[in-house]
């Protein structure tokens, strides 16, 4: 069955301090991947997303996730936190199955900054 | 501004009353989607829509009704029947000439008094 787990509930970093938010999936074939941001109370934002090609991606407000197939995983990172990254953050799978789009979104990271 | 417009934002709710969540998008985007969000559960798929006047049940389906009778809304009717409705619901719509990209809108809070 496809599924999204991100391991890490909590994380609390320093503001300037490099960020690395964990995501692994389990799907027969390659997947779309995502990464969304959910400030409290409002909707999911999208920060950034792999289809094929370059393994590397860059997104929004500096983040980058790299695709490594040989580990089933989708990793969020930020070279330098900033206070206002501190919000949620949701790593999904996008599947095709009987000719309908599906979404498993993870259970969510909470980021919290220190300043 | 293209986007997916919810409404309302916050809503109370008497037991036993049905209420009804808007949501609204200009994108023209044929797939559209509601889930419900709970503290530590993530987000959970109520019911979606391929198309107009087409809509399947989700893993969460019961209690809620949907209809899709514009591409361009999709409301989702919270019944008598959903033992549990207090939740943050979320309605998407899907972009597929975008990598089937999920964009969500801001967001409704229903508490149930």
């Amino acid at each position: 069955a496809q599924s999204v787990t991100q391991p890490d509930i909590h994380i609390t970093v320093s503001e300037g301090a490099s960020l690395e938010l964990r995501c692994n999936y389990s799907y027969g074939a390659t997947p779309y991947l995502f990464w969304y941001v959910q400030s409290p109370g409002q909707g999911l934002q999208l920060l950034l997303k792999y289809f094929s090609g370059d393994t590397l991606v860059q997104g929004i407000k500096g983040f980058e996730a790299e695709f490594k197939r040989s580990q089933s995983s989708f990793n969020l990172r930020k070279p330098s936190v900033h206070w206002s990254d501190a919000a949620e953050y949701f790593c999904a799978v996008g599947a095709v199955g009987s000719g309908t789009y599906k979404y498993i979104f993870g259970t969510g990271t909470r980021l919290k900054v220190l300043a | 501004d293209g986007g997916i417009t919810q409404s309302p934002k916050y809503l109370f709710r008497k037991e036993g009353q049905n209420v009804t969540l808007s949501c609204e998008q200009n994108l023209n985007h044929d797939a559209m989607y509601w889930y419900r969000q709970d503290p530590g559960q993530g987000l959970r798929l109520i019911y979606y829509s391929q198309i107009v006047n087409d809509f399947q049940k989700g893993d969460i389906a019961e209690g809620y009704s949907v209809s899709r009778e514009k591409k361009e809304s999709f409301p989702l009717t919270v019944t008598s029947a959903q033992k549990n409705p207090t939740a943050f619901y979320l309605c998407a719509s899907i972009d597929r000439g975008f990598g089937n990209t999920i964009y969500f809108g801001e967001g409704s809070w229903l508490t149930v008094v």
